[in-house]
């Protein structure tokens, strides 16, 4: 398919797990987002890769979450040690132009909602 | 830090009637406002975007304006239809640079349901 993939769909990890989640940004897209969704709220950024540099992580709520884009493709969201108030929908964006622009807006995935319990 | 105050938090309409929704936001540095439509468990889609340099820009049957000088930009929906029900997020950002167009901040949503 031609949009950003999120995968896994769900997950249910019980407190104090790590979990890992994976992004496939749209084919050749410069720019990726990492935001968290938390119920009833709007999205918040966590961090940005510039192909393959992470170039900001000022949103990261601690340093528990840790993301990574080795190659400049496929991008990992772990959170180590989760909480319960790590539950969220994690949402992942690419956009073709470096930092996104208006002419090359963010593509969001679906999101992977994450349930500690 | 930015900071974008979004409201109603909900909206209910009739279908054919017109829908506003308002957002304020804290930075004047700011320069780009993209409207995005959440449907429940999909992604974000955008809808609309507008640039500072730009007061209104229009879409068919979606508006938006924007008053730079009071800093807030409004989300404008004339014949609404039971399909545009769902939940509405403004955002800003600051573009450009160095930083991005793509560090969005986001208002807590509006919750749009069009009546048929």
């Amino acid at each position: 398919g031609a949009g950003v993939s999120q995968s896994p769909r769900y997950k249910v990890a019980k407190r104090g797990q790590d979990v890992a989640l994976r992004c496939d940004p749209i084919s050749g897209h410069v720019s990726l987002f990492w935001y968290q969704q938390a119920l009833g709220q709007g999205p918040e950024f966590l961090t940005y890769f510039q192909n393959e540099a992470q170039l900001d992580k000022s949103g990261l709520p601690s340093d528990r979450f840790f993301a990574e884009r080795p190659e400049g493709s496929v991008s990992t969201l772990k959170i180590q040690r989760t909480q319960q108030e790590d539950s969220a929908v994690y949402l992942c964006a690419s956009s073709l132009a470096r930092g996104g622009s208006y002419n090359s807006p963010l593509h969001f995935g679906n999101g992977t909602r994450l349930t500690v319990t | 830090g930015e900071n974008v105050e979004q409201h109603p938090s909900t909206l209910s309409v009739q279908e054919g009637d017109s829908a506003v929704i308002k957002c304020t936001y804290s930075d004047s540095a700011s320069n780009y406002f993209p409207w995005y439509k959440q449907e429940l468990g999909k992604r974000p889609q955008l809808i609309i975007d507008i640039r500072s340099n730009v007061g209104e820009k229009k879409d068919q049957r979606i508006a938006v304006t924007l008053n730079k000088t009071a800093k807030h930009f409004s989300l404008h929906i004339t014949e609404t239809q039971p399909e545009d029900s769902a939940v509405y997020f403004c955002a800003a950002s600051m573009g450009a640079g160095g930083t991005s167009y793509g560090k969005l901040t986001f208002g807590q949503g509006t919750i749009l349901t069009v009546h048929p």
